[in-house]
């Protein structure tokens, strides 16, 4: 079993609509939460950071992390095409930028 | 201010050739990881330098190595290549170790192992 579950999908959603990301994970000792976008041909890119349990928000993005559940999302509002992308959730125990353990990505198209 | 810039871009080998991939880190940072992504397994995390020291390693067998030279610029190297290697690789810079939150990725490079 991997440390980090995400459904691959790929989901496909109309323009505007709210989309939902989610991951499980197993390990209780991870403390720092990320979602990365990662475009075709390109290199992740960090969109949000969360450390321990509790809601962030930044634009049309919304984290949650729910520690006692093991289980973290994002939320888009008001989906763009120019969202369609794949998304990676990632964790780790430790401050340092190694040893990030990623979830296999979710596949997102928005319909225009 | 310039990103993380991987060389090659793409790159065909054969089983059995070592190969030899280039990161240079944004200016001023010190720190540089390694990723191997696959369609499979996913992202998984290679190694990690700090001022030419590996300070972190994940599971991957002694064929893969790396190195960080005294301007922060990283090579890793991949000897004796299998076709499970094919992959792409990307490299991430930060300024120090103990940042993860900033840690950016170059558009890394795609290896093609026949």
């Amino acid at each position: 079993q991997k440390e980090v579950e995400q459904d691959p999908g790929p989901l496909s959603v109309p323009e505007g609509a709210i989309v939902s990301l989610n991951c499980t994970y197993s390990n209780s000792a991870f403390q720092y939460f990320m979602w990365y976008r990662q475009y075709s041909r390109k290199g992740p890119e960090l969109l949000m950071y969360t450390y321990s349990s509790g809601n962030k928000e930044d634009g049309r993005f919304t984290a949650q992390v729910d520690k006692s559940s093991k289980y973290i999302s994002l939320f888009i509002r008001d989906s763009q095409p120019s969202d369609s992308a794949t998304y990676l959730c990632a964790m780790t125990p430790y401050s340092s930028a190694s040893k990030i353990i990623f979830g296999s990505g979710t596949r997102l198209s928005i319909r225009p | 201010k310039a990103g993380v810039t991987q060389t090659p871009r793409y790159l065909i080998k054969t089983r059995g050739q070592q190969v030899t991939l280039s990161c240079s880190p944004i200016s001023g940072h010190r720190s540089v990881s390694w990723y191997q992504q696959t369609p499979g397994q996913g992202l998984q995390f290679l190694f990690e330098y700090f001022s030419e020291t590996q300070r972190n390693k994940g599971n991957f067998p002694g064929r893969f190595s790396g190195r960080q030279f005294s301007n922060s610029r990283s090579e890793m190297n991949v000897s004796t290549l299998e076709l499970g290697d094919s992959a792409l690789y990307l490299c991430a810079s930060s300024l120090e170790p103990t940042t993860n939150e900033k840690l950016f990725f170059g558009s890394g490079t795609q290896l093609s192992v026949l």
